[in-house]
């Protein structure tokens, strides 16, 4: 079975700083999507990034890029420019490719952002 | 476009006693999925539908969880009787299709004394 971890419960960076939050993920599979998940307190959860599997170049949305070590099964999320707002909870998400599987998303415990003035 | 609607936003029951969650999801979206999110962890799929089919209901407690999709649209979620530890965060999601980014609507909040 899939396992995605999420070693950092809590992470802190100041306003305008650089913050790099952390995910491994344990499968057999060799094609699979991982996804970055922002929930704000009391609020929706929010897509921030997406990338697949197959695919070697890092995904880049905005101030949020990701760096993808499939070998090593890693997938970290780097937040440049930081702001107030980016202060939330983020799932680290894997989701298998085959069509027999679904399509569910399995999550990590999450790491809990804040961001200091 | 209208995102994932989901109703009511906050329940509270007590124990034994029975509830309903309502998700519309994404205009067009053929894939819907119910999580539950216990505080502190993250969101566990419960079930998934493609149109009006189950296609993924391994993790619910089908002695006490039942969820229908009818007409392919809008999903009921329905716990009977509730436990304690049904106490969560129920999320919504909906997709194109399953290889289909998942969004997610504003969750119902349940507190079960």
């Amino acid at each position: 079975a899939q396992t995605v971890t999420q070693s950092q419960p809590e992470m802190s960076v100041q306003e305008a700083e650089t913050v790099t939050l952390s995910c491994t993920y344990d499968t057999s599979e060799s094609d699979y999507y991982l996804f970055w998940y922002k929930q704000p307190p009391s609020r929706q959860m929010i897509l921030v990034i997406r990338q697949e599997a197959y695919k070697q170049q890092n995904a880049t949305e905005n101030r949020f890029s990701v760096n993808f070590q499939k070998a090593a099964k890693s997938f970290s999320l780097k937040i440049s420019d930081s702001q107030l707002g980016d202060a939330a909870m983020y799932f680290c998400a894997y989701r298998g490719f085959q069509y027999n599987q679904g399509g569910k998303l399995i999550f990590g415990q999450g790491t809990e952002l804040s961001v200091k003035p | 476009e209208a995102g994932v609607a989901q109703s009511p936003r906050y329940k509270i029951i007590e124990k034994r006693q029975s509830v309903a969650f309502w998700c519309n999801p994404i205009s067009g979206h053929a894939t819907l999925y119910w999580y539950q999110q216990i505080l502190g962890q993250g969101p566990k799929l419960l079930i998934q539908f493609q149109n009006n089919g189950v296609v993924d209901d391994s993790q619910l407690p089908k002695d006490r969880f039942s969820a229908e999709r009818l007409k392919g649209v809008d999903s009921t979620l329905k716990i009977q009787p509730a436990k304690l530890e049904d106490s969560a965060v129920y999320l919504c999601a909906s997709s194109f299709g399953t290889r289909g980014s998942q969004y997610f609507g504003p969750g119902t909040r349940l507190l079960v004394l």
